[in-house]
């Protein structure tokens, strides 16, 4: 148990949606990270949020966009899905200063 | 070329054995990370490593950093020790993010 919950547990939308995935952190952590993992992947870095700013962003489009609220939860949005957003999405929280990550169980996102 | 690479990426061991997964990195890291992952997603961080060695349990981890090179080793391994084992390393500063390897999947059998 890290402390990091992530909803919905699995997803399913169609192309051209939009979707919303939430991300609550473990108590005090003031940084998320978000990742996408397709299968049979390591996952990949979407972005991070430090103290509601994005402090670095992977190879994502635009159309991956994030939230970090004061309380430190996260949003993670995609609009206009393509089928190969269909992945597991995941959130890690931390400290600053720190460099363990916890991460949340995923969020499964399938795009038909 | 990913700049983190592991190996084997599967492996399949009899229960009792000694399992050693391999993680080489090409990038300038201030820690790397063995992460386990369950079936169905879930991530849990086993080791951060900047320099020597570190032991749970039953799990060695090992780092070389002249090298880029790590190591995860598991003795007296057992069935519930099938999952799949990531390497990731973490760029730059606190802050920076981690860059995973695909992964090492591990099946144990009784």
């Amino acid at each position: 148990e890290t402390g990091v919950t992530q909803s919905p547990t699995h997803l399913i939308k169609t192309r051209g949606q939009q979707v919303t995935l939430r991300c609550s952190s473990q108590s005090g952590h003031n940084t998320v990270s978000w990742y996408q993992q397709a299968l049979g992947q390591g996952p990949q870095f979407i972005f991070q949020y430090y103290r509601e700013e994005e402090n670095g962003r992977g190879n994502f489009p635009p159309r991956f966009s994030g939230l970090q609220f004061p309380n430190y939860s996260s949003e993670l949005n995609v609009n206009a899905l393509e089928l190969d957003d269909s992945a597991l999405y995941l959130c890690a929280s931390s400290l600053d200063g720190q460099n363990i990550q916890y991460f949340g169980a995923g969020t499964r996102l399938s795009v038909l | 070329k990913n700049e983190v690479e592991q190996s084997p990426q599967n492996l399949t061991a009899q229960e009792g054995e000694f399992i050693t997964i391999n993680c080489s990195y090409s990038v300038g890291i201030s820690a790397l990370h063995w992460l386990q992952q369950h079936p169905g997603g879930g991530i849990v961080s086993l080791f951060m490593l900047s320099s020597g060695k570190k032991k749970h349990g039953r799990l060695i981890a090992t780092i070389n950093i002249q090298e880029k090179h790590s190591s995860l080793h598991i003795t007296a391994s057992h069935p519930r020790d099938s999952a799949v084992y990531i390497c990731a390393v973490r760029r730059g500063g606190s802050q920076g993010n981690l860059i995973f390897g695909k992964g090492t999947k591990l099946s144990v059998k009784p």
